[in-house]
């Protein structure tokens, strides 16, 4: 088990262009989380998935924020038309919801940088 | 809504002692769970420890311990014998137990002092 693995590590990109993020969790974990996380604050809930469903979904998530997991393996998360105010740490946690506290194990995180 | 707040943005303590950091919640349910993460400069998040809101007894993992005060709604982490190695920010989270997502305080950052 080498964890939850994420891709890039580092993203600088303009205002206004596109990016994607990969992440790939633990391996049997069903649950799948993203989080985005601005400097010197905690962590900021954005959408869940167990297996392929998106369950549920914070009003952060703007329109132009978009997650997948077509599998139930691997998830993305697109942002269009980015903007500065979009720059942060973007991480992704797993979990498997079979135990009553269904832990949730994080990623090393992307660092999305737009000018 | 659930918020969580740490009143502390930073702290320190000599290596070797102990150190106590805040952590008060509110929610309306009675089901729930609380965790510590600890996020080091530059690394991931990583669980420290956790607590079932049904359970009495405070949650122990080696040098660290909770002190769970349910109706005052409080979670404080205790570490003891500090190292070196402990340094970095100290989130508190809750989670209920009818919903997926971690609402997390804004952290205390923690220096060990050799």
């Amino acid at each position: 088990d080498t964890g939850v693995s994420q891709d890039p590590r580092h993203k600088i990109t303009k205002r206004g262009q596109n990016v994607t993020f990969r992440c790939d969790p633990i391996s049997e974990h069903n649950r799948l989380y993203w989080y985005r996380q601005t400097l010197g604050q905690g962590p900021e809930f954005l959408t869940y998935f167990q297996n392929e469903a998106q369950l549920e979904k914070s009003r952060l998530l703007s329109d132009r924020f978009s997650a997948e997991r077509p599998k139930g393996s691997f998830s993305t998360l697109e942002i269009q038309r980015t903007e500065q105010g979009d720059s942060a740490m973007y991480l992704c946690a797993s979990s498997l919801s079979a135990g009553p506290t269904d832990t949730q194990y994080f990623g090393p995180g992307t660092r999305l940088t737009v000018l | 809504a659930q918020t969580v707040t740490q009143s502390q943005p930073e702290m320190s303590v000599q290596e070797a002692e102990t150190v106590t950091l805040s952590c008060t919640y509110d929610t309306s349910e009675s089901d729930y769970y609380l965790f510590w993460y600890k996020q080091p400069p530059s690394r991931q998040m990583i669980l420290v420890i956790r607590q079932e809101a049904y359970k009495q007894q405070n949650a122990t993992e080696n040098r660290f311990s909770v002190n769970f005060q349910k109706a005052a709604k409080s979670f404080s982490l205790k570490i003891s014998d500090s190292q070196l190695g402990d340094a970095a920010m100290y989130f508190c989270a809750y989670r209920s137990a009818r919903e997926g997502d971690m609402r997390f305080g804004a952290g205390t950052r923690l220096t060990v002092k050799p």
